[in-house]
């Protein structure tokens, strides 16, 4: 049971848009940076989004982050086939004095 | 060029040792913390520990606190993660990771490929 809430997987077909949730509580997102994570099989996950809204060089635009509360959510725009991968995301947990992740969302580009 | 290259994983028996190392160029390695992250087969992301840019600050997973000890020596721009009293829910493969301050935090902005932890009999 992670402490960090995520669906389990998720789809959608080229050219749309999906959102994955990361739901948490006053100790870790409440009151502190998001981060999400891009993790394709055999190979080493990709910082997508710090900070809850920042992207890092090199990331596309059509990755978009926000936070409201304790909840948070990675948005993709413009789905494309290379984007199918397994999601994560990531905060520091106040009570644990540690890092937290979600459960990881496995994305489908039908 | 950031390169994170880790060693030591390997098959062990429960109640075993074992030392990860991950020996890490491209950047001034002292200035930022690193952090031991690790994947169980079939499962997700698990944080395992963290390790401030001097050494002074660590941080452990309650899963692994009072078995695993998280290092650096700054001199060999290798970071170590000391694994005992293994168990078989220890198998993963680990991957060492670069944040991008030389505080504690979940920004991990380069990883290296990983090394295979097996807790076996």
């Amino acid at each position: 049971q992670s402490v960090l809430t995520q669906p389990p997987s998720a789809s959608g077909t080229p050219g749309q848009r999906v959102t994955i949730s990361c739901s948490g509580s006053s100790s870790n997102i409440g009151d502190n940076y998001v981060y999400w994570y891009q993790h394709l099989p055999g190979r080493a996950p990709k910082l997508l989004i710090y900070r809850n809204n920042q992207r890092p060089s090199g990331v596309p635009d059509r990755f978009s982050g926000s936070k409201s509360g304790t909840s948070a959510s990675l948005a993709i725009s413009g789905l494309r086939s290379e984007d199918e991968a397994d999601y994560y995301c990531a905060a520091w947990d106040d009570s644990l004095s540690g890092v937290v992740f979600g459960g990881g969302t496995k994305l489908t580009v039908l | 060029e950031v390169q994170l290259l880790e060693s030591g994983g390997g098959l062990i028996q429960p109640g075993g040792s074992l030392r990860l190392s991950c020996a890490a160029s491209g950047f001034t390695f002292s200035s930022y913390a690193m952090s031991w992250v690790r994947q169980a087969p079939g499962k997700g992301l698990e944080w395992v520990s963290v390790i401030s840019g001097s050494g002074g600050s660590t941080y452990y997973a309650d899963s692994v606190k009072g078995r695993f000890t998280i290092s650096r020596d700054n001199s060999k721009n290798t970071l170590y993660l000391q694994m005992n009293s293994l168990r078989a829910e220890d198998t993963a493969v680990y991957y060492c990771a670069k944040l991008s301050s030389s505080a504690p935090s979940p920004s991990f902005d380069y990883w290296g490929q990983g090394t295979l932890v097996s807790v076996s009999s």
